[in-house]
């Protein structure tokens, strides 16, 4: 199984930050990467697909980058919806693997 | 709008068995593949199986291989996951999550709320 590491695993940042989360896949994944971002309580939500494609209704500030083995979730000015925890994962091959998660707090 | 309505969750004693079922509206049911994704208290996300609209090409996650099953009618709008053999490791929020993947896992458009597995003696 690929196994996803996301680091770091929690921070703390300011409303009007910008924000950089990692993903680091064990083998490479080529542009095999999604994002998603889960409030407490709540269902995960899609954010990015296939590295950089944002899903419908998603803002501008959200954006993905990488390829292969390494991948960026950037938030370019956190706002106070944005506090929750984000995670990666690969769809390159089967079993789908997830990356343990980045909690964002509030500073 | 897509909804999708996950239910059947509850108490069970390990070894028993349980059948999530998860009802949607709002799309094409039977084109479009479906997984299992589950989250123990407190922890990540699982992937746990998928089925393609036609029910011709099934995955499971190796941690439930041989116990649990993946099934789906699309005359009623409906996905199922049918766990045999529970341990207190099943015990998780399960969510359903429709997936624009054909052939294998792509990614999750989660749009219910999850139903409780509870695992215990």
């Amino acid at each position: 199984d690929i196994q996803m590491t996301q680091s770091p695993s929690s921070l703390s940042a300011s409303v009007g930050d910008g924000v950089t989360i990692t993903c680091r896949a064990s083998q490479s994944i080529t542009t095999y990467l999604n994002w998603y971002q889960q409030k407490p309580g709540k269902a995960p939500k899609l954010l990015i697909y296939a590295v950089s494609s944002l899903e419908s209704e998603v803002p501008s500030r959200f954006s993905g980058s990488g390829s292969g083995t390494d991948f960026t979730l950037t938030i370019s000015s956190l706002q106070p919806e944005d506090f929750a925890i984000y995670y990666c994962q690969q769809s390159y091959s089967v079993p789908p693997t997830f990356g343990g998660g980045t909690k964002v707090e509030i500073k | 709008e897509v909804h999708l309505v996950e239910s059947g969750g509850g108490w069970v004693q390990p070894g028993g068995s349980l059948r999530l079922s998860c009802e949607a509206s709002g799309f094409t049911f039977s084109t479009s593949s479906m997984n299992w994704v589950r989250q123990a208290p407190g922890k990540g996300l699982e992937w746990v199986s998928y089925i393609t609209g036609s029910s011709t090409t099934i995955f499971y996650a190796d941690s439930v291989k041989g116990r649990f099953t993946i099934s789906r009618d699309n005359a009623k709008n409906s996905l199922y996951l049918h766990m045999d053999s529970l341990r207190v490791e099943d015990t998780a929020v399960y969510y359903c999550a429709r997936d624009p993947g054909w052939l294998q896992p792509s990614n999750f458009d989660f749009r219910g709320q999850g139903t409780l597995v509870t695992v215990s003696s």
